[in-house]
């Protein structure tokens, strides 16, 4: 089963509102979460890494006004994009490294959020 | 800096054909992880392998099988027998030993097999 979820999986907002979406991680901790941005027929972009109980890193080029990350709790990140506009619409991805005593070969990705921006 | 290049944007098959995703990349350091993740309609990606950059032995799983040359900086999948359920976008990806969670994807190959 999943082991890490993403709500909502679908959204549609106006331009200019702001939305929320959760990333959690069922049956474990995971102090760092990653979230990546996925264009229409383009790759994978890594937006930022998420840190509990510390500030987000983000990468060149990302606003970090415009998309704010919480690290809420060691199962919980949160990235809010704020007043949305058409072109923040994309495909939204998290991903969580599992424990190491795990010993899984890859991080656990969530199915992604859709976000449209109307 | 790292960089992934997946050169075949789309490739189309017939089932049943062996087919062969390139990827190459570009990274300096001398520890470093190399995935690939299949992503299908759904969006979800799946995970398919990961190899160490210290390991240059070639895999097989399956109908899938994986050839890294460090030689040349590749890492090509190959699907023998392909299928209609193999239709999917294909992703490589690299990570540094140090960072493995921050992945560097390649920008895809999408695949369709038609029957």
């Amino acid at each position: 089963g999943a082991v890490v979820s993403q709500h909502p999986s679908r959204v549609i907002c106006k331009s200019g509102t702001s939305v929320k979406i959760e990333c959690r991680s069922l049956d474990f901790q995971a102090t760092t979460m990653f979230w990546y941005r996925q264009f229409p027929k383009q790759s994978l972009m890594l937006m930022a890494t998420s840190n509990e109980g510390s500030k987000a890193t983000y990468e060149q080029g990302v606003e970090k006004d415009k998309f704010l990350i919480n690290h809420a709790s060691l199962t919980l990140s949160t990235l809010t994009v704020t007043s949305a506009h058409p072109e923040d619409s994309s495909f939204y991805i998290c991903s969580a490294p599992p424990p190491r005593q795990w010993n899984r070969d890859t991080q656990y990705f969530g199915p992604g959020t859709r976000l449209t921006v109307l | 800096a790292q960089k992934v290049t997946q050169a075949q944007t789309e490739i189309s098959v017939v089932e049943k054909e062996d087919v062969t995703l390139d990827c190459v990349y570009e990274t300096r350091d001398t520890t470093y992880y190399l995935f690939w993740y299949k992503q299908p309609p759904s969006g979800e990606l799946v995970f398919l392998i990961r190899r160490n950059s210290f390991d240059e032995q070639n895999e097989i799983s399956g109908r899938y099988s994986w050839n890294f040359q460090k030689s040349t900086s590749s890492f090509n999948f190959t699907i023998t027998a392909s299928q209609v359920v193999d239709s999917a976008v294909y992703f490589c990806a690299l990570a540094s030993y140090n960072q493995g969670g921050k992945l560097i994807f390649g920008q895809g190959t999408e695949l369709s097999v038609k029957p």
